[in-house]
């Protein structure tokens, strides 16, 4: 069984530049997730879909990052424009039924 | 304020030995705690789940407690080796909903 894939993998922007991000799911995983992970610290949910509508994005900081699913499979998390404290991890993750939950590798941003 | 807090010092073993580490948690009211091992430049990797009606659960070496009254989980590794060494993350969800929340992380590193 093929595992999350995300990418790219690293990438490296001038603060108020835009960046992209992708990932594609465990094939059949109606549940996906974006988290975003500050060096030393654990993950920090951003958005969570069930299949193509968003169930949480509470903690999503709307005024510069957006995301969405189309088609209940693939996803993209947006920043728009990005800031110096937007450095982290990005991780992808996705579920079947909610409990245990397959994480991509994440993308690593560096926001200069 | 809500909290999840588990060591962020190093725990440093001997082989063979039995590592235990803790994860506690204020205000919240978890449905099920899940414990996660994350190895570096990777994403986290699920390991166990406990519900709250649930004392304790196995899984070959690893071992979790979940104490609702002192709002504590402990995760054991028995017979550690150095291929154990990683930081483990503990994550809970609350009953009121499905979105998991991450404590910081505790780093194990099994020497020889």
């Amino acid at each position: 069984e093929a595992g999350v894939a995300q990418s790219p993998r690293y990438k490296i922007i001038e603060k108020r530049q835009s960046v992209a991000f992708w990932c594609n799911p465990i094939s059949g995983h109606a549940t996906l997730y974006w988290y975003q992970q500050i060096l030393g610290q654990g993950p920090k949910l951003l958005i969570q879909f069930q299949n193509n509508g968003v169930v949480d994005d509470s903690q999503l900081p709307k005024d510069r990052f957006s995301a969405e699913r189309l088609k209940g499979v693939d996803s993209t998390l947006k920043i728009q424009p990005a800031k110096l404290e937007d450095s982290a991890v990005y991780l992808c993750a996705s579920s079947s039924w909610g409990d245990e939950q397959f994480f991509g590798p994440g993308t690593r941003l560096t926001v200069l | 304020s809500q909290k999840i807090e588990q060591n962020s010092e190093a725990l440093n073993i001997q082989e063979g030995k039995t590592a235990t580490l803790t994860c506690n948690y204020t205000n919240y009211s978890p449905a099920y705690l899940q414990w996660y091992r994350q190895d570096p430049g990777r994403g986290p990797v699920f390991l166990l789940l406990i519900r709250e009606n649930e004392k304790e659960k196995r899984k070959e070496r690893l071992k979790v407690t979940f104490d609702t009254t002192l709002k504590q989980s402990l995760f054991h590794i028995t017979a550690s080796q150095p291929a154990d060494s990683a930081t483990y993350l503990c994550a809970l969800v609350q009953n009121a909903g499905n979105m998991l929340t991450f404590g910081g992380g505790t780093r194990l590193m099994v020497k020889p």
